[in-house]
């Protein structure tokens, strides 16, 4: 089993949809949670970092942790066709190792 | 948040030889990483540099196949030795900052023939 499981997608919505993008996770020791955002070619781009259950906000998109079912979530409202790209979440316990997720492709439609 | 660089983007070489890729930050960082990205799988970590000490490799890995310099906190490179078609991969560095947030390169994207 991996450490960090996520939905491969392709998910395509069309522009205005609210996206949700799910991880879950089995390493209980996971204490940090991110969310980074991939364009096609380019390398990733933080776009969340949380440490804590309970949903963080930064414009658009919404970063939800819940350590209990060790799910991890990102919602992203009025997406748009520039947000169409490869969505990696990441966990970290704390000694400085990432897992990654192997990341949903998000396509929005115009 | 820094700002990294990767040489070269992209390359395409012969089974058999090797590819020294060069990640260079715009600030000094103690932390780097190198991480291979296939595709349909997850980023996987190479090693961590730092710098004045022997890289660590992860299970998987090794210094004879990933050998890895870190002569200064602006600089690393990862050498891809006596390559084969398997290896071809995106190869990212990436670096930490004081807030423990991992910060990646734009990728070098290897193909082997």
């Amino acid at each position: 089993q991996k450490e960090v499981e996520q939905d491969p997608g392709p998910l395509s919505v069309p522009e205005g949809a609210i996206v949700s993008l799910n991880c879950t996770y089995s390493n209980s020791a996971f204490q940090y949670f991110m969310w980074y955002r991939q364009y096609s070619r380019k390398g990733p781009e933080l776009l969340m970092y949380t440490y804590s259950s309970g949903n963080k906000e930064d414009g658009r998109f919404t970063a939800q942790v819940d350590k209990s079912s060790k799910y991890i979530s990102l919602f992203i409202r009025d997406s748009q066709p520039s947000d169409s790209a490869t969505y990696l979440c990441a966990s970290e316990a704390g000694y400085q190792k990432v897992t990654f997720g192997t990341g949903t492709k998000l396509q929005v439609i115009p | 948040s820094a700002v990294i660089s990767q040489k070269p983007s992209r390359d395409i070489c012969q089974r058999g030889t090797s590819l020294t890729i060069q990640c260079q930050v715009d600030s000094q960082v103690t932390m780097m990483f190198w991480y291979r990205q296939q595709p349909g799988q997850s980023l996987t970590l190479i090693a961590t540099a730092n710098q004045g000490s022997e890289a660590t490799y992860e299970s998987g890995f090794v210094i004879d196949k990933f050998p890895i310099s870190r002569p200064n906190l602006t600089f690393s490179t990862l050498t891809v030795s006596n390559m084969s078609p398997e290896d071809s991969s995106i190869y990212l560095c990436s670096v930490e900052d004081r807030a423990d947030t991992q910060y990646f390169g734009p990728g070098t994207r290897l193909t082997v023939l």
